[in-house]
């Protein structure tokens, strides 16, 4: 079945450093990508996602891109806030419909 | 509604006792997931429906829990004895399926805590 391999946290930052998630997975077919946030006592809700090879998805400052040849995903943020202080989960979605997410991958920005 | 609700939010039962906890997805999503989450951990899959096909229930824990949807609507997760490993947030997603949505994405619930004393 399809599977998903975050890195673990928690990653604590300081404040406008550099941040990096990373993500890869094995799924069948061809998938989409998503990356989830979830903000500290709020529920799960789409941070970004790219939907064949080589796109970038991006919102919020976040970036990342599909990368059909090493089957990864990886999350990046150039100068990290307190606000994105949050659980991010990385999750294809292939033939099937089917989500499945990582562990999630706890980030704490420290001011 | 405009979002996927769930209900209730928050239950506290004694163990060994049922609880039904209740999801009603965005209209017109032909897929929905239930989820748990208990505290500090990522999303464990329960169950998936998609449309009229025969459910995903490959991450039932036990056979103390079961699913039900009828067509495209409400679900209802039911847990049965409930046990104090039981206690966790369950979140339920609804999403479109079919030709071209594929990279849709999931709708998420505020979530069910259940507290199992």
């Amino acid at each position: 079945g399809d599977s998903v391999t975050q890195m673990e946290g928690p990653v604590t930052l300081s404040e406008e450093a550099f941040l990096t998630i990373n993500c890869t997975y094995t799924a069948t077919g061809y998938p989409s990508l998503f990356w989830y946030v979830q903000y500290p006592g709020e529920g799960l809700q789409l941070l970004l996602k790219a939907t064949k090879a080589d796109d970038k998805g991006s919102n919020k400052g976040f970036e990342a891109t599909y990368r059909k040849e090493t089957t990864s995903f990886h999350l990046e943020k150039g100068s990290v806030q307190v606000s994105d202080s949050a659980v991010y989960f990385c999750a294809p979605r292939a033939a099937g419909n089917k989500l499945t997410f990582g562990g999630g991958t706890r980030v704490l920005v420290k001011p | 509604g405009a979002g996927v609700s769930q209900s209730p939010s928050n239950k506290v039962t004694e163990k060994g006792k049922d609880v039904e906890l209740r999801c009603d997805p965005i209209s017109g999503h032909t897929a929905l997931y239930w989820y748990r989450q208990r505290l500090g951990q990522g999303l464990e899959f329960l169950i998936y429906f998609q449309g009229n096909s025969a459910p995903d229930k490959s991450g039932l824990p036990s056979d103390r829990f079961s699913a039900e949807r009828t067509g495209e609507s409400v679900s209802t997760l039911t847990i049965q004895r409930t046990q104090q490993e039981d206690s966790a947030v369950y979140l339920c997603a609804s999403s479109p399926t079919g030709q071209g949505t594929l990279n849709t994405e999931a709708f998420f619930g505020q979530g069910t805590r259940l507290t199992v004393v």
